[in-house]
């Protein structure tokens, strides 16, 4: 199965904007992987923020939005909050099944 | 209120079996997908399985292909994980998840493999 890849840890500023992504071992990313963004906390579930590349739930915050960038898939995190410190994930869909990422640990210092 | 309440899981030696059951309530379980993804300790994500609304096509991670069977009940809004011959590297937290966009999920059971 395919291989999903996210950079490991990431650091933004409070109030600041950092964009996370998501790489396909298949090639370039496409609106046909469906890309998902989730977060999850520390003892938490996670909680979905983005489906199929750029929509958002409604408990979805504002500042949060997916795309397509250079061939991967991104989530884009512009003024960041402390709650945002959390673990990120992707998720893309290869025919019928889907492969999660491996995780970015993002820090707002 | 959308609720999804994971539950058969427990202590388990390998080899073992474990049946999970997930009861959904407050959204349309019957027209939606429904998946497994579980997590182990420490570790990330992994998806293991997912039905269609029908219960007629699913599909599951190769690593659990053979073992583990899928099913659901749309007239009791329930859907379970068949775990048959379990070794120790299935021990994880399961979560169910449903809905558009993945976008409910449930707490999670906790299936421990171990001797």
């Amino acid at each position: 199965q395919a291989v999903v890849t996210q950079e490991p840890s990431l650091t933004v500023s409070p109030g600041g904007t950092v964009t996370l992504t998501c790489g396909s071992s298949t090639g370039a990313v496409t609106s046909g992987h469906s890309a998902h963004w989730l977060q999850q906390k520390t003892g938490h579930a996670p909680k979905t923020l983005i489906y199929d590349t750029g929509n958002k739930h409604s408990w979805t915050p504002a500042r949060f939005s997916g795309s397509l960038l250079g061939g991967k898939a991104a989530l884009t995190l512009s003024g960041a909050q402390p709650e945002d410190e959390a673990d990120y994930y992707c998720l893309l869909l290869y025919s019928g099944a889907w492969v999660f990422g491996g995780g970015t640990k993002l820090s707002v210092l | 209120e959308v609720q999804l309440v994971e539950s058969g899981g427990g202590l388990v030696q390998p080899g073992g079996s474990l049946r999970l059951s997930c009861a959904a309530s407050g959204f349309s379980f019957s027209t939606n997908w429904m998946t497994w993804v579980r997590q182990a300790p420490g570790k990330g994500l992994e998806w293991v399985a997912n039905i269609k609304q029908d219960g007629r096509e699913a599909n599951f991670v190769d690593s659990v292909k053979g073992r583990f069977t899928i099913s659901r009940d749309n007239a009791k809004s329930l859907m379970y994980l068949q775990m048959n011959s379990l070794r120790d590297e299935d021990t994880a937290v399961y979560y169910c998840v449903g809905a558009t966009g993945m976008a409910y999920w449930g707490q999670g059971t906790l299936v421990t493999v171990s001797s």
